[in-house]
Formats: C-alpha cells, sequence, structure tokens
C-alpha cells in the first residue's frame, strides 16, 4: 500500500470556523492532489500540487487554500467553514502527472454544522 | 471539455452471476488515459486499471475483464462469476493530456447478494 495518512480522520466543525486537513506521504511522489466525494458527483479535485510551494486549482476551488511547504505534507484549509463543505476529502498522490496511477489516502470525513 | 458517464447508478447481482459495469466518456483530445477504481464499503479507494488511448487491447486479469472501444467512446469493465466481497462503488475516470486532472464518473454501487 501507498504511504498515505490523512488526519484527522473525522471532524465535526462550526460553520465560519476555519479547518485544515491534513496529507503526509512517505513515497517521495511530486504530484499531490485533494479530491471532495459527494454523493452524485463522483471524486471533484479541488487543488493539487506539482511541487514544493507549487499548487493550482481544480475544478471546485472556492474556499479552499492549499500549501505544501515540504514534499511529503499538503496540507486543505477551508478558510471559513460551510455547511457546503460538508463532505469526504480524499488525498492523492501520483508519481507522474500522466499515465500513472494515483494513490488515494483512507479519507477524511469532515461535517459542518 | 473531458466527461466520464456511468448511466448505472446502482447494480444488483446474485453470487456468480456475471455483470458489467458501463463507462463513456468525453473528450476532444487524441491522447488520453482511463482508469478504473474500486470504493469498498471501508472506503478507501483502490486502483485496478490504467489504460491510455492508443492501447485498444482488451484486458483480462483473474475475474475482471475491460473492453476499451474507441469508436463508442466506452471503456465497460466486466466481473465474471461476482463474489459478495466484489460488493463496492465503482469509478471510472479519465485524465486528458490537455489538462492534468483525473475527472471521475458519479460510480456504480455494486451490491453482489449471496
Amino acid at each position: 500500500d501507498a504511504g498515505i495518512t490523512q488526519s484527522p480522520r473525522h471532524k465535526v466543525t462550526e460553520t465560519g470556523t476555519p479547518v485544515t486537513l491534513r496529507c503526509h506521504q512517505t513515497e517521495n511522489h511530486r504530484y499531490m492532489y485533494w479530491y471532495r466525494q459527494d454523493p452524485g458527483h463522483g471524486l471533484r479535485l479541488i487543488h493539487y500540487s506539482y511541487g514544493v510551494k507549487d499548487t493550482d486549482k481544480g475544478e471546485v476551488s472556492d474556499g479552499y487554500s492549499v500549501s505544501r511547504s515540504k514534499t511529503e505534507d499538503f496540507l486543505l484549509t477551508l478558510e471559513s467553514a460551510t455547511s457546503s463543505q460538508t463532505s469526504v476529502y480524499f488525498c492523492a498522490i501520483s508519481e507522474e502527472v500522466f499515465n500513472t496511477e494515483a494513490f488515494f489516502g483512507q479519507g477524511t470525513r469532515l461535517t459542518v454544522v | 471539455a473531458q466527461k466520464v458517464t456511468q448511466a448505472q447508478t446502482e447494480i444488483s447481482v446474485v453470487e456468480k452471476e456475471d455483470v458489467t459495469l458501463d463507462c463513456v466518456y468525453e473528450t476532444r483530445d487524441t491522447t488520453y488515459y482511463l482508469f478504473w477504481y474500486k470504493q469498498p464499503p471501508s472506503g478507501e479507494l483502490v486502483f485496478l486499471i490504467r489504460r491510455n488511448s492508443f492501447d485498444e487491447q482488451n484486458e483480462i486479469s483473474g475475474r475482471y475483464s475491460w473492453n476499451f472501444q474507441k469508436s463508442t467512446s466506452s471503456f465497460n469493465f466486466t466481473i465474471t462469476a461476482s463474489q459478495v466481497v466484489d460488493s463496492a462503488v465503482y469509478f471510472c475516470a479519465l485524465q486528458e493530456t490537455s489538462g492534468s486532472r483525473l475527472t471521475f464518473g458519479e460510480g456504480t454501487q455494486l451490491t453482489v447478494n449471496p
């Protein structure tokens, strides 16, 4: 199994509070991704990173920011959590950007009340 | 824009039946990649297969087989002699070379009953 750890695994937070999710990898892969999974939508890309300090937006990036100060860590921050951000969040890593599979973490279930 | 459609939201079969999960994609790229992932009840996503657009050979891996047809933009997944452990949500995904992100279908919930 690919070494990807997401923390926390579960979190309940209040509307308007900031929340940070952490993804840690031990594979030294260059590319890291944050997805959210919602019923009826499959998985949608929030942000991704192609190296330390190099990040870009995905298709549902509004209300989220990311940071990558080390190869192994990719942080996702909800600046001011809203109920629409209640979701399951997955981190993924890949060695290359194309023609290679992405390996996924176990997911973080976030509930915003 | 890239798009993946998994028209079957839920499928229920009895153990040992064969089942095919459909995946239809849309892309303007001539080079692209297709994937299948499995999400068992435990929640993690498990990679099953990757196929690039230039390789239309069908693939078989044990009870799993994949049928890639560019002419119909389909990448279907068949499980032969299904087992209860095959119960999961299965996602098809597409990656274009003009972008880098994976676009997932909505998933098909497969339930295999004993």
